[in-house]
């Protein structure tokens, strides 16, 4: 089985301050992690995916993710915070390459930034 | 490229009606689809998934079905709709194209009043 936990409902940052959404999962088979971003209103983009290779993923809108096994986390990091990120973000776990594509998701964090 | 349609992208039902939201995918094959509700305040339920044309499981028992009639459209129904069906639905795509990684649409709210 897995779980996905985004550690902190409601997160609020300065702009151009550091923008970190923690993310932890369990899987018991090797995961391919997923950030989305959700815009009021709108359905989910996708941000980064890890599936194998370099831990470190970048993807859209300056955003970055970095595997950590032996943490079992996926924080996503943007150095910058600008006003358009404010958003939900939700982290999600599948079971990789075992022939099974559904994610289960976190229960997403809502990120405002000060003006 | 791929794109993934969904309508309508709102509704106000009485409880008691009855409810179909589609959703068609342009651009690929054989994709695996998905139904997903967001609830307000709440995370993400994956409600239906299908592998191919009248295949469909579901993951969670409720008040609503789904049914794929072609390759590429998906639709969630009920025939007689609660308060508690009030949400954000989502119809969402994968394949081996894709690489594991599900798009998802616009998305459809659904005020049971």
């Amino acid at each position: 089985a897995q779980s996905v936990t985004q550690l902190g409902s409601h997160v609020s940052v300065s702009e151009g301050a550091l923008v970190l959404l923690r993310c932890n999962y369990s899987s018991s088979v090797p995961p391919y992690l997923f950030w989305y971003v959700q815009y009021p209103n709108q359905g989910l983009q996708l941000l980064l995916k890890y599936t194998t290779g370099a831990t470190l993923v970048k993807g859209i809108n300056g955003f970055e993710a970095e595997f950590k096994k032996s943490e079992t986390s996926f924080h996503l990091t943007k150095p910058s915070a600008h006003m358009s990120d404010a958003a939900e973000y939700f982290c999600a776990v599948s079971r990789g390459n075992f022939g099974n594509e559904k994610l289960t998701f976190g229960t997403g964090t809502r990120l405002t930034i000060i003006p | 490229s791929q794109t993934i349609h969904q309508w309508p992208a709102t509704l106000v039902q009485p409880v008691g009606s009855p409810l179909s939201l589609e959703c068609t995918v342009e651009g690929t094959s054989n994709p695996n689809l998905y139904w997903y509700r967001q609830a307000a305040g709440r995370g993400l339920q994956l409600l239906f998934y299908s592998v191919g044309i009248g295949q469909i499981s579901s993951e969670v028992p409720q008040n609503l079905s789904a049914s794929r009639p072609q390759d590429r459209q998906f639709i969630l129904s009920s025939k007689k709709l609660l308060l508690s069906d009030s949400g954000f639905y989502l119809c969402a795509w994968s394949n081996f194209l894709s690489g594991n990684t599900i798009y998802f649409g616009e998305g459809s709210w659904l005020t049971v009043v």
